[in-house]
């Protein structure tokens, strides 16, 4: 149980393409999702935090228009990155839960490289 | 301010014998601690977790314990196998607060070696 889904895993694509990565928990219903993003040898950051229904709520330093979240449905979250730079290349992560008291799950990442 | 550290960023262990992980963290305020575990390109997969009500839990080879007054938790593994050479991600939150988001250590990687 507790599977956590996220698409696609690889993406490569030319500077100011806009990309969506999607976030989909397979078995359980996800009332709140998260979005990570990890550098090579370093620890995962959090970038948001999105409840269903509601609009997400951004760590500082990340930036809304950049990174927009969408949290539409109990088992799908979305990421896209918009006008992307090779600076946004990096490991992207999202994570589920059901409840505040239950671990977190998580997806197998999206590598995106902006070439 | 890092608020949860791991400071040794590599163990390795031999086969059979027992894999301790280190973790500290300085926020008070932290009452659910979770075990991760990593594989390169891959998301963090859940091992095992503890409410801070409570000083251990144990899952078939994985204990975890934590110690509030020295605001230290460790991960033991036993007995230590090679498929359990990974990086290893400690992690904290407040549950019912700051939408119970979690704070991640910067990772051990442990090897097994047979």
């Amino acid at each position: 149980g507790a599977v956590v889904s996220q698409h696609p895993s690889w993406v490569i694509c030319k500077s100011g393409t806009s990309v969506k990565i999607e976030c989909r928990s397979l078995d359980f219903q996800a009332t709140t999702m998260f979005w990570y993003r990890q550098f090579p040898k370093q620890s995962l950051m959090l970038m948001a935090t999105s409840n269903e229904g509601s609009k997400a709520t951004y760590e500082q330093g990340v930036e809304k228009d950049k990174f927009l979240i969408n949290h539409a449905s109990l088992t799908l979250s979305t990421l896209t990155v918009t006008s992307a730079h090779p600076e946004d290349s990096s490991f992207y992560i999202c994570s589920a839960r059901d409840r505040e008291d239950q671990p977190q799950h998580f997806g197998d990442g999206t590598r995106l490289s902006i070439l | 301010d890092q608020q949860v550290k791991q400071n040794s960023p590599s163990l390795s262990v031999q086969e059979g014998r027992i894999s301790i992980l280190n973790c500290d963290y300085t926020n008070s305020m932290f009452d659910y601690f979770l075990w991760y575990k990593k594989y390169p390109a891959e998301g963090p997969t859940f091992l095992i977790s503890i409410s801070s009500i409570k000083d251990k839990n144990e899952d078939g080879r994985f204990t975890v314990f934590l110690n509030k007054s020295a605001k230290h938790l460790s991960l033991h593994i036993v007995p230590s196998q090679p498929g359990d050479s990974a990086v290893y991600f400690c992690a904290a939150s407040q549950i019912y607060n700051q939408g119970g988001k979690l704070i991640f250590g910067q990772g051990t990687e442990l090897s097994v070696k047979p």
